[in-house]
Formats: C-alpha cells, structure tokens, sequence
C-alpha cells in the first residue's frame, strides 16, 4: 500500500532561515506529488505540485522541491523564512492513474520573529 | 477560483445521533473527497466518488456513509455519532482520472461528539 512519510513532527526557526521539510513516499509506479500548506483557520492550499519534467519544481511564495526518483523523497525547500510561512505543511502523493490522495502526518512550522 | 463549501465550521451533537455534513462545489468536478484530520495523523480519506451516485471507500469508512445525488453536492453522514468521531473534517475536489490534478479544499467542519 501506498504511504507518505513526513520525517519532521514540529520545526521551530528564526526569521531568515532556510526550511527544508523532508518527505519520502513508498510506491514503486508513477506518481504525482504534491505539497499543501493549511495556515492557521484556513482550508489547505496547494504550494507546488509534480507530475513529469524537471524534477525541480516552483510554488507560490518562494517554495520549491525536488522530486530524487531513487530515493523515493520529494523535499520542501525555503531560502529565507518569513513569520507568515508559520503553518502545517502537508506531503501527498496519488499514483499515476487515480485521483486518490496519500498524505503525510504534516509538519508544523513555527517562524519566530 | 474554485469554491468548495462546507455547510458548518463548527457542530456539536451527542453521542447516537445521526449526522449529516454537506460539502458542495461550484466547478462541476467529477471527483469528491471527505477525509479527516486530526492531530500526528494528517488527513485521512473516508470516502471518495468519482462520480453521481457512485462512491468509494477509503481508508477508514468505518461508521460513516456517504450520498452523491448530484454532481456539486457530495454530504458525509454518520450513523451513529460516537465520541471518536470528534474531528475535523474536510471536503475536497477536483477535476477528471488521472491523478495529476490537486484537490481543492474547504474550510473544514470541526465536529465535536458529546
């Protein structure tokens, strides 16, 4: 069965640090994956998502991941922090030919000012 | 810009109660989703439907059902409410088959069992 596994429960960081959020998914076919950021009271957003192509992939607010096939991961990245990417950040994975998603335990950020 | 509406964000109903929760969206996507989350665990799907009066079970359908009469309206109900249903819950979306189209959220019913 398919699982996603989001190594970091709680992370605390300073403003201006750099985030890195791992996630690794236990499927051996085609995947899409996906990154979802829940800020406090609202729904989840999607930040990035990857299908096909460059394994390295662009969301909204500076947030980025690359998709390593070998070692099943698809890691969050950000530069610099900012006190409003304080939220829960959620990994997901469906296999290639369903709709079903597969998500991680999430990992809740806490920028501090 | 999808719209993904869930009737309440918050209730509150006794233990042995038959609970309905609506979700509706305003995209005409085939698929719909009802997961719940709750703390160290993530999300976890209850139910899903590919399409009118079709559905799926996911990963815990223990206790709920659910009802799709029409393609924007999708309502997760629960039999007999129980204190280990207290949780979030959340509906979601999305467009077509293939996997690589993101789900799109609502703001979540947090569902308190008494």
């Amino acid at each position: 069965a398919q699982s996603v596994s989001q190594h970091n429960h709680h992370v605390i960081l300073s403003e201006a640090a750099s985030l890195e959020l791992g996630c690794n998914y236990s499927y051996g076919g085609t995947v899409n994956l996906f990154w979802y950021v829940q800020y406090p009271g609202q729904h989840l957003q999607l930040l990035l998502k990857y299908f096909s192509g460059d394994p390295l992939v662009k969301g909204i607010k500076g947030f980025e991941a690359e998709f390593i096939k070998s070692k099943f991961s698809f890691n969050l990245r950000k530069p610099s922090v900012q006190w409003s990417d304080t939220a829960e950040y959620f990994c997901a994975v469906t296999s290639h030919n369903t709709g079903k998603l597969i998500f991680g335990q999430g990992t809740t950020l806490q920028v501090k000012p | 810009d999808v719209k993904v509406t869930q009737s309440s964000r918050y209730l509150v109903k006794r233990t042995g109660e038959k609970v309905f929760l609506e979700c509706v969206q305003d995209m005409d996507h085939e698929n719909m989703f009802w997961y719940r989350q709750d703390p160290g665990l993530g999300l976890r799907l209850i139910y899903f439907s590919y399409d009118v009066k079709m559905k799926e079970k996911g990963d815990i359908p223990e206790g709920y059902s659910v009802s799709r009469e029409k393609k924007e309206r999708f309502s997760l109900i629960l039999e007999s409410a129980s204190t280990n249903q207290t949780s979030m819950y959340l509906c979601a979306s999305s467009r077509g088959t293939s996997g690589n189209q993101p789900q799109h959220f609502g703001d979540g019913t947090r569902l308190s069992i008494l």
